[in-house]
């Protein structure tokens, strides 16, 4: 298997445009989560999704960010419009139900002018 | 609001002795303990866990040990090599199974010759 699938990985963009991040899971996972990655917190959980549904997404930073999952092997995750503080490093992970780990994508460096 | 800790963001250890990590917790809906182990521009990717009903497991060189009534974990390396050198996650879920994790902020080791 390919693993989970990110693109961009990388991302520079300015103030106020549109990022779309992707993911493709491990084929025949059925959780999908997205994470971002910062010095200062660390791994933080945003949101995940069981069965395409999404199940918590309490830690959206805030309205400005979205994520869906159209079908089981794709997902993404929005942020409109961007702001600097938004620039981390965004990971996709995917598990299946039963196993005890996540599998991480190799993630998307995000930089905001 | 810190549940996963980690209160050391590095350590330097000479190839062939111990590395020791530390990890607390604050949640004691946490039962089920992991450690991700993350090189530069990848993914983090799974290491070893260990359930609440354990004190401790092993595999390899790596042993992670359990402290409840502390609420603090521990993930020993032995003997260190140099290609141990990366950032350790430790991460905790209130389940057996991996639906969901909260990590802490990493402790960047770095092995010298």
């Amino acid at each position: 298997d390919a693993g989970v699938i990110q693109s961009p990985r990388h991302e520079v963009t300015e103030m106020g445009q549109e990022v779309t991040l992707r993911c493709k899971p491990i084929s025949g996972h059925d959780y999908l989560f997205w994470y971002r990655q910062t010095m200062m917190r660390g791994l933080e959980l945003l949101i995940y999704f069981n069965n395409n549904v999404p199940i918590d997404d309490s830690g959206m930073p805030e309205d400005r960010f979205s994520a869906k999952m159209p079908n089981a092997s794709f997902s993404t995750l929005k942020i409109q419009p961007s702001e600097p503080r938004d620039s981390a490093v965004y990971f996709c992970a995917s598990s299946f139900a039963g196993l005890d780990t996540q599998y991480f994508g190799p993630g998307t460096r995000l930089t905001v002018l | 609001d810190q549940q996963v800790k980690q209160n050391s963001p590095s350590l330097s250890v000479q190839e062939g002795r111990i590395s020791i990590l530390n990890c607390d917790y604050t949640n004691s809906m946490f039962d089920y303990f992991l450690w991700y182990k993350k090189y530069p521009a990848e993914g983090p990717t799974f290491l070893i866990s260990i359930s609440s009903i354990k004190d401790k497991n092993e595999d390899g060189r790596f042993t992670v040990f359990l402290n409840k009534s502390a609420k603090h974990l521990s993930l020993h390396i032995v003997p260190s090599q140099p290609g141990d050198s990366a950032v350790y996650f430790c991460a905790a879920g209130p389940t057996g199974t991996a639906s969901k994790l909260t990590f802490g902020t990493g402790t960047r080791l770095q092995v010298t010759l």
